[in-house]
């Protein structure tokens, strides 16, 4: 069956740059039938979005973190990647990469809402 | 951008009653809406996709319904295993967004 596992350092310092992959294994993230995306949510409280990649590379970012955010898919190793830039504490919480389908045109591929996760990876921004 | 904003915040009911959780969207996402269940310390589960779709393995008591900006999630007969958090999800178009969560505890 299809799993996401995140990996990356658990803690990162104030204004350096976030590092997260998520490896996807039984899919292939070359499948044209989805985008593969980074969702977070900070201690006791609720979802956020930061973005979504298709294997292309195309990419979409949440307005609010666009400045700071960057993802990039690794089709050689199955892969896709975020790095978040200038992080504050703001920015501890818990990241999930999952996968979602899209439609397009009319036409729909996958199921259009993230049926797929990772068990999630705490971030905790300290010195 | 769509706002989603869910209600109640919380709802605590006695297990085998009819739950219902509001989502509503800042403007129309015709039936592009999912719902999330997320228990503590773990990602969150697919449920209903595409408004009204119950996603595989999923337990018939919920439901999902609505279109436009107003939709409804459904949990026909409360079970103690439903505790949990639920959060809408908008998918008409990107930028993506949650709802604030819906808490639901047993009475």
């Amino acid at each position: 069956q299809v799993q996401l596992q995140e990996s990356g350092p658990g803690l990162v310092k104030p204004s350096e740059t976030l590092s997260l992959t998520c490896t996807v294994s039984g899919d292939s993230i070359s499948s044209t039938n989805y985008y593969w995306g980074w969702i977070r949510q900070p201690p006791g409280k609720g979802l956020e979005w930061i973005g979504s990649i298709y294997y292309s590379g195309s990419t979409h970012y949440n307005p609010s973190l666009k400045s700071r955010v960057t993802m990039s898919v690794d089709t050689s190793k199955n892969q896709f990647s975020l790095k978040l830039s200038s992080v504050t504490a703001a920015d501890t919480a818990v990241y999930f990469c999952a996968r979602i389908g899209y439609c397009n045109a009319g036409h729909c591929y996958g199921i259009n809402a993230f049926d797929i996760w990772g068990q999630g990876t705490v971030v905790t921004v300290s010195s | 951008d769509f706002q989603m904003t869910q209600s109640p915040s919380s709802v605590s009911a006695s297990v085998g009653d009819r739950v219902t959780i509001t989502c509503r969207a800042s403007q129309s996402i015709n039936s592009w809406l999912a719902w999330y269940q997320q228990k503590p310390g773990k990602a969150p589960k697919l449920l209903i996709y595409a408004a009204s779709s119950l996603q595989s393995g999923v337990p018939s008591r919920f439901s999902g319904s609505g279109s436009g900006t107003d939709f409804t999630l459904t949990i026909s007969s409360l079970q103690p295993e439903d505790v949990a958090t639920y959060y809408c999800q908008q998918a008409n178009d990107f930028p993506l967004s949650f709802g604030g969560g819906t808490k639901v505890e047993i009475k």
